[in-house]
């Protein structure tokens, strides 16, 4: 099961919105609406923000949102805060009933 | 509160084992799936295992060759991973996380993780 393909990087200014996307394949991302994403900051472990593509868990921010088309899903911050930078992975459920992760991405707030 | 606490990581030299383990508090730990990851130094996040609330059904990554094997006791709150004939590629930072009712759930709560080391 190949990694699910993010974008090494996303920056941006405070105040701003910024999307990150997450690419697999009708196999996974495409085929479920089983998609999750986790923030991690330096030195600490994974937090769930969105799970089943949209849903925010108790205590995630409105700011952020999930989204979905085709194979590719999409995790939206608005309203950019410094707390927010930190790595980003989305997850999904896959075919082969196993979970596969994407390569992450980097959010710097400039 | 719910905790995930992990140990058993360490410096073990190539082709050695390991048993990782995951003391789970503040939750009906037979309720849930658990699963493992493991995110080596600098790297994203990979998904290793995971492993029903009896035990009987269970799902690995392709890539672990069937050298890992995870089990739970929940009678202890507690999940394990057996990781064997480890390469430098093991290396890394083992989280276990708590899934929900299915093998899709996502993963709510996690560890700290436990350091493995696998070098000469």
């Amino acid at each position: 099961q190949s990694a699910l393909t993010q974008p090494a990087s996303v920056s941006g200014s405070p105040g701003q919105s910024i999307t990150i996307s997450c690419t697999g394949t009708s196999g996974d991302v495409g085929g479920y609406n089983y998609v999750s994403w986790y923030q991690q900051h330096p030195g600490k472990a994974p937090k769930l923000m969105i799970y089943d593509v949209t849903n925010r868990p108790s205590g995630v921010s409105n700011r952020f949102s999930g989204s979905k088309s085709g194979n590719t899903a999409s995790l939206t911050i608005s309203g950019l805060q410094a707390e927010d930078e930190a790595d980003y992975y989305c997850s999904s459920y896959t075919s082969s009933s196993t979970q596969v992760f994407g390569t992450g991405t980097k959010v710097t707030v400039l | 509160q719910v905790q995930l606490v992990e140990s058993g990581g360490g410096l073990v030299k190539p082709g050695g084992s390991l048993r990782l383990s995951c003391a789970a508090s503040g939750f009906t730990f037979s309720d849930y799936y658990m699963t493992w990851v493991r995110q080596a130094p600098g790297k994203g996040l990979v998904w290793l295992s995971y492993i029903n609330i009896d035990g009987r059904t269970i799902y690995y990554a392709d890539s672990l060759k069937g050298r890992f094997t995870i089990s739970r006791d929940n009678a202890k709150n507690s999940l394990y991973l057996q990781v064997n004939t480890l390469r430098a590629e093991d290396t890394g930072l083992y989280y276990c996380a708590r899934g929900g009712e299915g093998p899709a759930a996502p993963f709510d709560y996690w560890g700290q993780g436990t350091l493995v080391t696998v070098s000469s």
